[in-house]
């Protein structure tokens, strides 16, 4: 089972729409998640961290259920300019030499169309 | 400067080349990454320091070498690298533990010839 999961897509929709993007994890000790946002030939960029059960950011919410390891981006209102990779991302706070790091998952394409 | 900056944002090498790629985090941080991201694949993490110790090597060739002369700087030296190493190579910072997440630079676009 891979540390974090999530669907590939791509999720293609109209701009206007509502869009989530559901995310799991395997390690109970995780302390810390986020969202990343890559674009195309591009470094990822953070766009949402959670260290409780959730966060809002104007048309961004994520939300955390540590009980059953999952993480959640709902993106309100899609522009064309949320065309984007968006990278679920958990913290591990213990790593193979007892030092913590970020574990990456593979993204989920997201293409908002006109 | 501020945050993280790499150099140079795009090289073209041959295969017998030796070249280096830098890294220089402005933050305060005290780890710093490489990773590797090859065309619509997810980041590989390549090698971690911690206070300018390498805590991890994730099975990277020996024709990748990194170094990390204090926290603020690191380095990737390349040399007989393969077409296949063709890549973004990127580079992050964060306080130890990544408990606030990674600030990334921009990357390297690397070409092998």
């Amino acid at each position: 089972r891979k540390e974090v999961e999530q669907d590939p897509g791509p999720f293609n929709v109209p701009e206007g729409a509502t869009v989530a993007f559901n995310c799991t994890y395997s390690n109970s000790a995780s302390q810390s998640f986020f969202w990343y946002r890559q674009d195309c030939r591009k470094e990822p960029k953070l766009l949402m961290s959670v260290y409780s059960s959730g966060n809002e950011d104007g048309r961004f919410t994520a939300q955390l259920n540590r009980a059953s390891q999952y993480i959640s981006l709902l993106i309100r209102d899609s522009k064309l300019s949320d065309s984007a990779t968006y990278l679920c991302v958990v913290n591990n706070p213990r790593g193979s030499s007892n030092t913590g790091k970020l574990i990456f998952g593979q993204g989920t394409t997201l293409q908002v169309k006109p | 400067e501020t945050g993280v900056t790499q150099t140079p944002r795009h090289l073209v090498m041959g295969m017998t080349n030796k070249k280096s790629l830098k890294c220089e985090q402005h933050l305060g941080h005290n780890a710093m990454y490489w990773y590797k991201q090859s065309a619509k694949k997810p980041l590989e993490l390549m090698f971690v320091y911690n206070f300018k110790e390498q805590t991890e090597n994730n099975s990277v060739p020996s024709r990748f070498s990194p170094e990390c002369p204090n926290s603020s700087h690191l380095f990737l030296h390349l040399h007989t690298l393969q077409p296949e190493d063709s890549a973004l190579y990127l580079c992050a910072s964060s306080q130890q533990g990544a408990f606030y997440g990674y600030t990334f630079g921009s990357g390297t676009r690397l070409t092998v010839v």
